[in-house]
């Protein structure tokens, strides 16, 4: 059964930092591309960083781009996703999800963290 | 590519048929997935490929459309399927990707 479960969510102040994991079974991890999606409270989906299969190509939405860095380790089946500079717009859930490229879709979802940026 | 679905929100009742649409600002082949969301929960794939149903999904959930129009239809509405949806599109190989804004099926 595939799983993805993701930690590391929690309360951080703005300008803080946080770094969210995502551990995977139930897959060959090593072969699929992974991205987060975020949701801030009330509102919709936001795709926020990808990362290729091998960690060789990473993708940032504008929104995020020089503060959050993704990586993978694939020796431990896990994803990751650095946040640094948070602001206030970054509170939200933040999904860790499976992709499939070839249809360009996510299959997974983890059950997502939630960050909150608050003084 | 943006992505608009509508409407944003929507009044059902059980066995209703309910039609969402998704436009996008381009044309985006067939590149264009649906997923239902329950409150506090993830996403969950319905369909991709704009009218393929993902295994496990029940039969009354359809998707078609092409280029830049695309629908999500639920045939007979059930108390199971009141929850939010959005559409999704993958903009440019391999990982630009976009969402609509979601659709809230509520019931009536």
């Amino acid at each position: 059964e595939v799983q993805l479960v993701e930690s590391g969510g929690g309360l951080v102040q703005p300008g803080g930092s946080l770094r969210l994991s995502c551990a995977a079974s139930g897959f060959t991890f090593s072969s699929y591309a992974m991205h987060w999606v975020r949701q801030a409270p009330g509102k919709g989906l936001e795709y926020v960083s990808a990362i290729s299969s091998n960690g060789g190509s990473t993708y940032y939405a504008n929104s995020v781009k020089g503060r959050f860095t993704i990586s993978r380790d694939n020796s431990k089946n896990t994803l990751y996703l650095q946040m640094g500079s948070l602001r206030a717009e970054d509170m939200a859930v933040y999904y860790c999800a499976r992709f499939i490229a070839v249809a360009g879709i996510f299959d997974y979802w983890g059950q997502g963290t939630l960050v909150t940026v608050s003084s | 590519i943006q992505l608009t679905q509508s409407p944003s929100s929507l009044s059902a009742s059980v066995g209703d048929r309910v039609t969402i649409t998704c436009r996008a600002s381009q044309g985006i082949s067939s590149y264009l997935a649906w997923y239902q969301q329950k409150p506090g929960k993830a996403p969950k794939l319905l369909i991709y490929a704009a009218s393929t149903l993902q295994s496990g999904v029940p039969s009354r959930f359809s998707g078609s459309g092409s280029g830049t129009d695309f629908t999500l239809t639920i045939s007979s509405l059930q108390p199971e399927d009141f929850a939010t949806y959005y559409c999704q599109q993958l903009n440019s190989y391999p990982f630009a990707l976009t969402f609509g804004g979601g659709t809230k099926v509520e019931i009536k």
